[in-house]
């Protein structure tokens, strides 16, 4: 099954700073990578995805990147707010087969 | 209602009864899964229902978990015989159809075998 691996664990920015966090994936034939944020006390919410026919996507402040040929894929986050204070989750699969985490970052923004 | 419900929010049992915990999904949606997240772990996947497929279960940590899905819409899972370590929040979702689909996921189960 697919293995997905994220890093860091934990990530402190100033506000107004920007933050990345990397996941890789094992399985080539994974082509949807969904990125989720998971508040204190709520199950996660999707923040923003990407398909496999595309090298990148942006949303606001979010974006997402995708190496296809390298199996990595990474999540954007510019102009930190402290509200973007959360755990962070990537994730992976393919159609028809489950969606498999990695384990998380918890983002924290200083004021 | 609009997403996915879970009960009970809170379930504290003692060690080696059985517990059962439940998920209605959102309306309409035919991928049901089940998570596990520990105290400040990540995501440990437990199984996956699509339609009328046999479910994942490859997830499932040990033969005390089982999980069924009736009429395609309402999800149980079931731990037997708990243990202190199945003490964990325990979130589902729902997906409209297969995987690559956007998940939305229930508030979770915060379970505490004493």
């Amino acid at each position: 099954g697919e293995n997905v691996e994220q890093h860091p664990s934990t990530l402190s920015v100033q506000e107004g700073d920007s933050a990345v966090i990397k996941c890789t994936y094992s399985d080539s034939a994974s082509n949807y990578f969904p990125w989720y944020k998971q508040e204190l006390g709520k199950g996660p919410q999707l923040i923003i995805d990407i398909r496999s026919n595309v090298g990148e996507k942006k949303d606001q402040r979010i974006a997402v990147t995708l190496n296809k040929t390298a199996k990595h894929f990474s999540l954007h986050i510019t102009e930190t707010q402290p509200e973007d204070s959360a755990v962070y989750f990537c994730a992976a699969s393919m159609r028809n087969n489950d969606m498999r985490f990695g384990a998380g970052t918890r983002l924290t923004v200083k004021p | 209602g609009a997403g996915v419900s879970q009960s009970p929010s809170n379930k504290v049992t003692e060690k080696g009864k059985d517990v059962e915990l439940r998920c209605d999904p959102i309306s309409g949606h035919t991928a049901l899964y089940w998570y596990r997240q520990s105290l400040g772990q990540g995501l440990e996947f437990l199984i996956y229902f699509q339609g009328n497929s046999a479910p994942d279960k490859s997830g499932l940590p040990s033969d005390r978990f089982s999980a069924e899905r009736t009429g395609g819409s309402v999800s149980t899972l079931t731990i037997q015989r708990t243990q202190q370590e199945d003490s964990a929040v325990y979130l589902c979702a729902s997906s409209l159809g297969g995987a690559a689909e956007k998940l939305f996921f229930g508030s979770g189960t915060q379970l505490s075998v004493l």
